[in-house]
């Protein structure tokens, strides 16, 4: 299966900064992918479809101007959470459609903003 | 709209028993289910999928589940539980119009040795 990578894998950042993620796809060219955000003890929930060129999809209570994305090549998706507020500490998961019916996750990456 | 529930936020089993993690769904159309586990800190690891054929969906580690569409359950079954099985267990469902995957809200399975 394709391998996806996440980096950071934790980071920590001051109220009022921005942060960005990045998702890359090791081995496979991927046009689209998606962001999830899982909080302590909860499930994922999708926050956006991340598409190669385009711009994002954002689901329905998420903030397209304050978790901004970036599809910028087939193997690299940039989540950015601009002026971070503690409560946007959260475990982010990338993942990819790796044809019909396959998707792979990326191993998250850990935000905690003080 | 899919949808999956987990009725049950923690199961517990010791080692050596069955275990059955519980997952029934909602959907339009053929179902695509799958379940996927986590351990603490790490990212969802893959278990097996159900799209169409046999009822009996056998994946990674032992596991499998069994697809019911009278009572449109996809419920993860192992014969045999290990300490090392107890993690974070997630049923999904995919659509298969836009490829997004919808999560449960999760299973913690604890198996007491």
């Amino acid at each position: 299966g394709a391998v996806v990578s996440q980096h950071p894998s934790w980071v920590i950042c001051k109220s009022g900064t921005s942060v960005k993620i990045e998702c890359r796809s090791l081995d496979f060219q991927a046009t689209t992918m998606f962001w999830y955000r899982q909080f302590p003890k909860q499930s994922l929930m999708l926050m956006a479809t991340s598409n190669e060129g385009s711009k994002a999809t954002y689901e329905q209570g998420v903030e397209k101007d304050k978790f901004l994305i970036n599809h910028a090549s087939l193997t690299l998706s940039t989540l950015t959470v601009t002026s971070a507020h503690p409560e946007d500490s959260s475990f982010y998961i990338c993942s990819l459609a790796g044809g019909p019916l396959e998707q792979y996750f990326g191993p998250g990456t850990r935000l905690t903003v003080t | 709209a899919q949808s999956v529930a987990q009725p049950e936020d923690q199961v517990n089993v010791a080692e050596g028993n069955p275990l059955t993690v519980k997952c029934t769904y909602s959907v339009s159309g053929n179902p695509y289910l799958f379940w996927y586990v986590q351990y603490p800190n790490r990212g969802l690891q893959f278990l097996l999928k159900y799209i169409t054929g046999d009822n009996l969906v056998k994946g990674s580690y032992g596991f499998e589940a069994e697809f019911n569409k009278s009572q449109t359950s996809f419920h993860l079954k192992k014969p045999s539980a290990l300490v090392s099985d107890s993690a974070l267990y997630f049923c999904a469902v995919r659509d298969p119009r836009d490829d997004k995957i919808i999560f449960g809200k999760g299973t913690r399975l604890h198996i007491l040795p």
